[in-house]
């Protein structure tokens, strides 16, 4: 079946640096990735939709200059939280849509991330 | 608006069955799936259904009504091991995934 990977699984980092994190089909091509946000107990919150070669679209509240995406491949795209304040702290998300015809999600890990 | 209501918590006991309900209100409908999400990991497929009626996988089942615009997740043998949150989520007209807020199972022996 369909692999999603993203590293790193787990950062902490200080308040006002950048973090990247990357999303990676293994065994598939994905010119579409979502990335999505976790608060505890809460749903998925769709952040932006990742398209291979183009901009991304994200979705309304979400802020394009603090979080950067990057679909550079058809394997892999990667989101910065650029100048993180404790409040980013969250559970992030990827996947990509399936081969199949009912369009799947194949979701990545996560990546748990800490701010202090 | 787009909706999608669940019950925010649910308890039930080890071999016995449960019936998760979903009920949903979207622009356009393209399928429903349901996800399991164990505290702390990603989701993971459990089913899809896009045609009214009752799909059944193992011990998990997953019903449909589009008139009603209702869906159910009835998990049969109940193990710990299916202790987890499970989420109820629509494709809508944009093939849009709009996400319920998610069930917490708690399994007791």
């Amino acid at each position: 079946g369909a692999v999603v990977s993203q590293h790193p699984s787990w950062v902490i980092c200080k308040s006002g640096t950048s973090v990247k994190i990357e999303c990676r089909s293994l065994d598939f091509q994905a010119t579409t990735m979502f990335w999505y946000r976790q608060f505890p107990k809460q749903s998925l919150m769709l952040m932006a939709t990742s398209n291979e070669g183009s901009k991304a679209t994200y979705e309304q509240g979400v802020e394009k200059d603090k979080f950067l995406i990057n679909h550079a491949s058809l394997t892999l795209s990667t989101l910065t939280v650029t100048s993180a304040h404790p409040e980013d702290s969250s559970f992030y998300i990827c996947s990509a849509p399936g081969l199949a015809d009912i369009y799947e999600q194949y979701f990545g890990p996560g990546t748990r991330l800490t701010v202090t | 608006g787009q909706n999608i209501d669940q019950p925010t918590e649910m308890t039930a006991t080890e071999g016995a069955i449960v019936q998760i309900n979903c009920t949903y209100q979207t622009s356009g409908f393209n399928g429903l799936f349901w996800y399991q999400q164990h505290a702390g990991e990603a989701p993971t497929f459990l089913s899809y259904n896009v045609l009214d009626g009752l799909e059944e996988k193992g011990r998990f089942s997953s019903f449909l009504s589009r008139s009603k615009g209702y869906s159910y997740l009835l998990l049969k043998e109940l193990q710990m091991k299916d202790s987890a949150s499970y989420l109820c989520a629509v494709l809508d007209s944009n093939y849009q995934l709009i996400w319920g807020a998610g069930t917490k199972l708690i399994i007791k022996p």
